[in-house]
């Protein structure tokens, strides 16, 4: 068990809603990073959070936003939904390192 | 084309076979070399990182990099059906944002009995 837990674990949206998934990092850890991986991809990644700044991003558009707070919790918000935001999306915390620890994502489907 | 190739496809093997996994990559400042594991419903797991070229071992897992190749490897010995999962090999550069790994597409692996 690696410590990151993520909520929801399943999302149903329509399309044009909007979204807020959660994740709170394991102890100690400091870094948190976001990614998307659709069906049968790879991870994507989409943006990191260190001392609640936003500190590198992925190749996705603004309406994908976060933060990460006090306690090194984090969210990812995503406006006006798409149907190709249908994806799993993975939290992962780290210490200021590579080694990245994930949790199990949110599976969001976007009907 | 992307950064990073993986190969193969979906993998079946019997239980005691040994594997093979490997990446291709184009980004030649790509320095941190990763392999995760994700069984269906879960997040990644890190087997195993490495750093420079050359092998590591853990136990059954051997990974291998070259890099004047631009190549990774990941070697499973003596497969268990426990070791069927998707494996993502996933790297990094020097002096980005650490979070930022660039992933492979993934291999889905089946060890049966």
């Amino acid at each position: 068990e690696t410590g990151v837990t993520q909520s929801p674990t399943h999302l149903i949206k329509t399309r044009g809603q909007q979204v807020t998934l959660r994740c709170s990092s394991q102890s100690g850890h400091n870094t948190v990073s976001w990614y998307q991986q659709a069906l049968g991809q790879g991870p994507q990644f989409i943006f990191q959070y260190y001392r609640e700044e936003e500190n590198g991003r992925g190749n996705f558009p603004p309406r994908f936003s976060g933060l990460q707070f006090p306690n090194y919790s984090s969210e990812l918000n995503v406006n006006a939904l798409e149907l190709d935001d249908s994806a799993l999306y993975l939290c992962a915390s780290s210490w200021g390192g590579e080694k990245l620890f994930f949790g199990s994502g949110t599976q969001l489907s976007v009907l | 084309q992307k950064e990073v190739e993986q190969d193969p496809g979906p993998l079946s093997v019997p239980e005691g076979a040994i594997v093979s996994l490997n990446c291709t990559y184009s980004n030649s400042a790509f320095q941190y070399f990763m392999w995760y594991r994700q069984y269906s419903r879960k997040g990644p797991e890190l087997l195993m990182y490495t750093y420079s070229s050359g092998n590591k071992e853990d136990g059954r897992f051997t990974a291998q990099v070259d890099k004047s190749s631009k190549y990774i490897s990941l070697f499973i010995r003596d497969s268990q059906p426990s070791d069927s999962a998707t494996y993502l090999c996933a790297m990094n550069t020097v002096g980005t944002s650490y979070g930022k790994l660039t992933f492979g597409q993934g291999t889905i692996l089946t060890v049966h009995p």
